[in-house]
């Protein structure tokens, strides 16, 4: 069964400060991996996704993650985070093969930005 | 275009009673997704329909669950003899096909609260 770890509850970081998320997968192929942010009232937004190839995906709002197959890990990173940043943001896996269309979510990490 | 929407935003039931959620997709979408998100908890995955049948309904937690799709666009989640547990928010998502590559587009949700 497929699952995603997220360790970090919470995480508070400084308004231009550098960040990363860590998010660790179970999978027993390559899994298609994903980082989601969850706005206060908005749905869940998609920020990028890999599904094969460079490890090192871009995404939109200048996120980028990289996967690391050894380590089973997908780690969002940001160099310089934004006020506007601040949400709830959600790691999850998908199954690789044919029409598996659910997605696994880890349990979130609330960042928190100060000024 | 109009993305995903969900309503009600917000129902408060009582114990015991029936409640239905609704969920539009986006226009020419032919897979949707239902995911539930307990407070403090990721969004987890209920059921997806391709089309007008359900296609995974492996999340659905028990039989007073039930969801249709019978015209391949809005979905309604059905939920009898509700219970405190079932307190949470109701995410519906769509993509253009299924399949865990193809993004899925989550609407706000709505809020349901069993006392």
């Amino acid at each position: 069964a497929q699952s995603v770890t997220q360790p970090d509850i919470h995480i508070t970081v400084s308004e231009g400060a550098s960040l990363e998320l860590r998010c660790n997968y179970s999978y027993g192929a390559t899994p298609y991996l994903f980082w989601y942010v969850q706005s206060p009232g908005q749905g869940l937004q998609l920020l990028l996704k890999y599904f094969s190839g460079d490890t090192l995906v871009q995404g939109i709002k200048g996120f980028e993650a990289e996967f690391k197959r050894s380590q089973s890990s997908f780690n969002l990173r940001k160099p310089s985070v934004h006020w506007s940043d601040a949400a709830e943001y959600f790691c999850a896996v998908g199954a690789n093969t044919g029409t598996a269309s659910k997605l696994t979510f880890g349990t979130g990490t609330r960042l928190q930005v100060t000024l | 275009g109009a993305g995903v929407s969900q309503t009600p935003s917000n129902k408060v039931t009582e114990k015991g009673k029936y409640v239905e959620l609704r969920c539009d997709p986006i226009s020419g979408h032919t897979a949707l997704y239902w995911y539930r998100q307990s407070l403090g908890q990721g969004p987890e995955f209920l059921i997806y329909f391709q089309g007008t049948g359900a296609a995974d309904d492996s999340g659905l937690p028990n039989d007073r669950f039930f969801a249709v799709r019978p015209e391949g666009s809005v979905s309604t989640l059905k939920i009898q003899r509700t219970e405190r547990g079932d307190s949470a928010v109701y995410l519906c998502a769509s993509s253009l096909i299924a399949g865990t590559a193809n993004e899925q587009f989550f609407g706000p949700g709505t809020r349901l609260t069993v006392l």
